[in-house]
């Protein structure tokens, strides 16, 4: 097992541009959790799934967000329309069922976005 | 609002001294609390937690952290600062009623001076 798998690791897009990430969680785990990380803050919620389900969004996803886990394994998150305030670290995580109380979450290294 | 407040935003120490990581919770009803640490170029991995069991809570590498709810506090030590010990610590807090997500502190930043 090679942990939560984040591709591409680093992204340079221009404004404007539509970009897509996507994560690979750890085998069998069925949560799986997308956080945004800005210079000097902490990581900030964005969404999660429960195998293909989406259960919650952040206010911070905007209309120009979206996420999928189509088969319950692999994630996507698609942000269209770049602007430059979209540019962060964007980590995902997965947890075994039972959730990040009751078990643990596992990071990935993240991808790291600019838009210019 | 449910947040982390971490007073520090850098500690630097020397090599084989004491390490303290400051944190404080917004009250509320049953919070669990993370330490999560974050190395260059590694993910985040989990320190430690506290969920309602036992106060004071051991982890990994030697690190531990004492729940007080009287000063709603869930401050990060270790007795004896390893110059691997360098990286990012976000204290992170979780409560049932706001679903499965975590909430992070704005991170410390520790530094390990040989």
């Amino acid at each position: 097992d090679t942990g939560v798998s984040q591709n591409p690791r680093h992204k340079i897009t221009k404004r404007g541009q539509n970009v897509t990430f996507r994560c690979d969680p750890i085998s069998e785990h069925n949560r799986l959790y997308w956080y945004r990380q800005t210079l000097g803050q902490g990581p900030e919620f964005l969404t999660y799934f429960q195998n293909e389900a989406q259960l919650e969004k952040s206010r911070l996803l905007s209309d120009r967000f979206s996420a999928e886990r189509p088969k319950g394994s692999f994630s996507t998150l698609e942000i269209q329309r770049t602007e430059q305030g979209d540019s962060a670290m964007y980590l995902c995580a997965s947890s075994p069922q039972g959730g990040v109380l009751n078990t643990e979450a596992f990071f990935g290294q993240g991808t790291r976005l600019t838009v210019v | 609002a449910q947040s982390v407040t971490q007073l520090d935003s850098h500690v630097s120490v020397s090599e084989g001294t004491p390490v303290l990581l400051r944190c404080n919770y917004s009250s509320s009803y049953s919070p669990s609390l993370f330490w999560y640490v974050q190395h260059p170029n590694k993910g985040l991995q989990l320190l430690l937690k506290y969920t309602s069991a036992a106060t004071l809570v051991k982890g990994i590498n030697g690190f531990e952290a004492e729940f007080k709810k009287s000063e709603t506090s869930f401050h990060l030590t270790k007795p004896s600062a390893h110059m691997s010990d360098a990286a990012e610590y976000f204290c992170v807090v979780s409560y049932k009623s706001s679903g499965d997500k975590l909430t992070f502190g704005t991170g410390t930043r520790l530094a390990v001076r040989p």
